[in-house]
């Protein structure tokens, strides 16, 4: 079974700054998927970015960055230049290789302010 | 390219009430979930299909929830009847394939509320 935990129920971030996003997994496979979802407050879940457990490199789109610690089994969302628009929920989710599912994190509430 | 639709957007209802939820998946979408999200937590599947047949359905209450994607394409989720824990958003999700790096699509969710 996955489990995603995210320790962060809020952070509040000046305009401009970078953010880091804190999520940690457990798993007993040994291939899986990180996913990262934004959720604004209109409700809709808005895929960020992936990480697959055999990449060697950091995932990165945009302003968005994975910081994949396989070791450490940490998988924490960098944005940098963060922008009034990143207000939101923002959620950390995996999935195993075989498997359908995603299992997702309780989530951090992210607010930039001007 | 359009995106999951879902309707009705927000629904209240009183406890012991049915209700259902309609989702159409983006086109070509073969996989198409549902999640319940409550407030304050992240979403968890409830059903999973794979054109019309059903992969996952470990955590759907079956004692009184229900959900069918008879032609492979939109699906609809039913409560029946409602219970107070049930107040939730509905969300729908679709993908291309199954497992690996296929992201899921998400709809814009029902928020339904039972009193």
């Amino acid at each position: 079974a996955q489990k995603i935990t995210q320790t962060q129920p809020g952070m509040f971030v000046q305009e401009k700054e970078a953010v880091t996003l804190d999520c940690t997994y457990d798993t007993s496979d040994q291939s899986y998927g990180l996913f990262w979802y934004k959720q604004p407050s209109s409700g809709e879940m808005i895929f960020l970015i992936y990480q697959g457990s055999y990449d060697e490199q950091n995932a990165t789109e945009g302003r968005y960055s994975l910081n994949f610690q396989k070791a450490r089994k940490s998988a924490n969302l960098v944005i940098s230049a963060s922008q009034l628009g990143d207000s939101a929920m923002y959620f950390c989710a995996m999935r195993g290789w075989g498997a359908q599912k995603l299992v997702f994190g309780q989530g951090t509430r992210l607010t930039i302010n001007p | 390219e359009a995106g999951v639709a879902q309707s009705p957007r927000y629904k209240i209802i009183e406890k012991r009430q049915s209700v259902a939820f309609w989702c159409n998946p983006i086109s070509g979408h073969a996989t198409l979930y549902w999640y319940q999200q409550i407030l304050g937590q992240g979403p968890k599947l409830l059903i999973q299909f794979q054109n019309n047949g059903v992969v996952d359905d470990s955590q759907l209450p079956k004692d009184r929830f229900s959900a069918e994607r008879l032609k492979g394409v939109d699906s609809t989720l039913k409560i029946q009847p409602a219970k107070l824990e049930d107040s939730a958003v509905y969300l729908c999700a679709s993908s291309l394939g199954t497992g690996g790096s296929y992201e899921q699509y998400f709809g814009p969710g029902t928020r339904l509320t039972v009193t």
